[in-house]
């Protein structure tokens, strides 16, 4: 059964620019989770969807932005890049919203 | 809201030695999972073990065993007979149970084992 995939592994982006990450999850899951890594905040949560709908979101700005299709697979999209933003975002799927959750490679996102 | 306190930044343990992974949390819930995942240097998260507060007894998975004390709000890891491949970021999560909407995984700010040879 194949993981969760994340694309692309890595993206360098100017100030300004906007930035679309995507995430394939695991056969069967229904739900996807955004986590944004960094080394001063940690993981912190982005959002979820299940089935479509956006079911949770982090305290994050308007900027962070993402959809899930009815193959389940997901997109997040990040608007006007600030150097703040550089982080490994971190995709993860679940067979439902409370069960065990399993995490792609991450997408290592650097703005310059 | 609750929150997951891992107060060891750093562990190293010598190969084929057992360390401990500290773990608290903060919860007014009564349902809720507890996970440790473990993230190496490929900075994939990789789940290693899960905990269900309902359940009294400890997880264990292979050399990985979890020591969970509700009523003390603790939920520490235990590796046995480490390897060189345990060395990496380990990091304890939360997710509650409950029915309604989706729960977030909350993460603590993760301990960094190194393992000697």
């Amino acid at each position: 059964k194949a993981g969760v995939t994340q694309t692309p592994r890595y993206l360098i982006k100017t100030r300004g620019q906007q930035v679309t990450l995507s995430c394939s999850p695991i056969s069967g899951h229904r739900s996807v989770s955004w986590y944004q890594q960094t080394p001063g905040q940690g993981l912190q949560f982005l959002f979820e969807y299940f089935s479509e709908t956006q079911r949770n979101k982090g305290n994050f700005p308007g900027r962070f932005s993402g959809r899930q299709f009815s193959n389940s697979r997901s997109e997040m999209n990040v608007s006007t890049l600030e150097l703040g933003d550089s982080a490994l975002y971190l995709c993860a799927s679940s067979w439902t919203a409370n069960t065990e959750a399993f995490f792609g490679q991450g997408t290592r996102l650097t703005v310059v | 809201a609750q929150t997951v306190t891992q107060s060891q930044p750093e562990m190293s343990v010598q190969e084929a030695e057992t360390v401990t992974l500290s773990c608290t949390y903060d919860t007014s819930e009564s349902d809720y999972y507890l996970f440790w995942y473990k993230q190496p240097p490929s900075r994939q998260m990789i789940l290693v073990i899960r905990q269900e507060a309902y359940k009294q007894q400890n997880a264990t998975e292979n050399r990985f065993s979890v020591n969970f004390q509700k009523a003390a709000k603790s939920f520490s890891l235990k590796i046995s007979d480490s390897q060189l491949g345990d060395a990496a970021m380990y990091f304890c999560a939360y997710r509650s149970a409950r029915d309604s909407g989706n729960t977030p995984l909350v993460f603590g700010k993760g301990t960094r084992l190194s393992v000697i040879a």
